[in-house]
């Protein structure tokens, strides 16, 4: 079963806006992990967090973690085109358990 | 980090027919993930696969229908057998090294 739920479902903003999803789970986690999916294609990895963590930044992507809501938000800044696809939050370990996802759009 | 290969990249199959989807990794690993993504849905596990012993299956995916093969430690295969339009998905295989997934670009499959 899905460990829990990603908001929105679909976003769509203008280039250099900022993006921010938010993922929420149900279960007590080690780390939580985010992944980028192009047009239906492979999975790329953004960025893991680890349990004891609550904030982690890669480049333009900022998480946070917060363990107490068990809820996490991946923020990219300056939005660029390219940045539109499909983002997931996964929990679980080994076998992972993924959100529903969010679609983003970037407007040129 | 690990490059991962999936043959075929898609695919058009009629009902009752089977299709065996490979993934080849580019270092050893123990374990590797098959993943089933649906269309318009988030990814779902079907199994793990382990070298030199049975594959383990998640609840709601049987062997008889998803038969998976690991001949060695950078190789394996999964079957969607007897296809109906419901099998109809992306077909993804992932390794973990250190603590970190990586997937295949993923098998994309249409039945008709």
């Amino acid at each position: 079963s899905q460990q829990g739920e990603e908001d929105p479902q679909a976003l769509s903003i203008q280039e250099g806006e900022n993006a921010t999803m938010n993922c929420s789970y149900k279960t007590s986690i080690n780390n939580l992990q985010w992944y980028r999916q192009n047009s239906g294609r492979g999975l790329v990895h953004l960025i893991l967090i680890r349990s004891n963590e609550r904030e982690k930044h890669s480049g333009r992507l900022r998480v946070t973690l917060d363990t107490s809501k068990k809820s996490s938000s991946l923020l990219i800044t300056a939005s660029r085109a390219a940045d539109t696809a499909s983002y997931f939050c996964a929990t679980g370990g080994q076998k992972l358990v993924f959100g529903q996802g969010t679609r983003l759009t970037i407007n040129p | 980090s690990a490059v991962i290969s999936q043959k075929p990249s898609r695919d058009i199959c009629q009902r009752g027919t089977s299709l065996t989807i490979q993934c080849q990794v580019d270092s050893q690993v123990t374990m590797m993930f098959w993943y089933r993504q649906q269309p318009g849905q988030s990814l779902t596990l079907i199994a793990t696969a382990n070298q030199g012993s049975e594959a383990t299956y998640e609840s709601g995916f049987v062997i008889d229908k998803f038969p998976i093969s690991r001949p060695n430690l950078t190789f394996s295969t999964l079957t969607v057998s007897n296809m109906s339009p419901e099998d109809s998905s992306i077909y993804l295989c992932s390794v973990e090294i250190n603590v970190r997934q990586y997937f295949g670009p993923g098998t994309r499959l249409t039945v008709l």
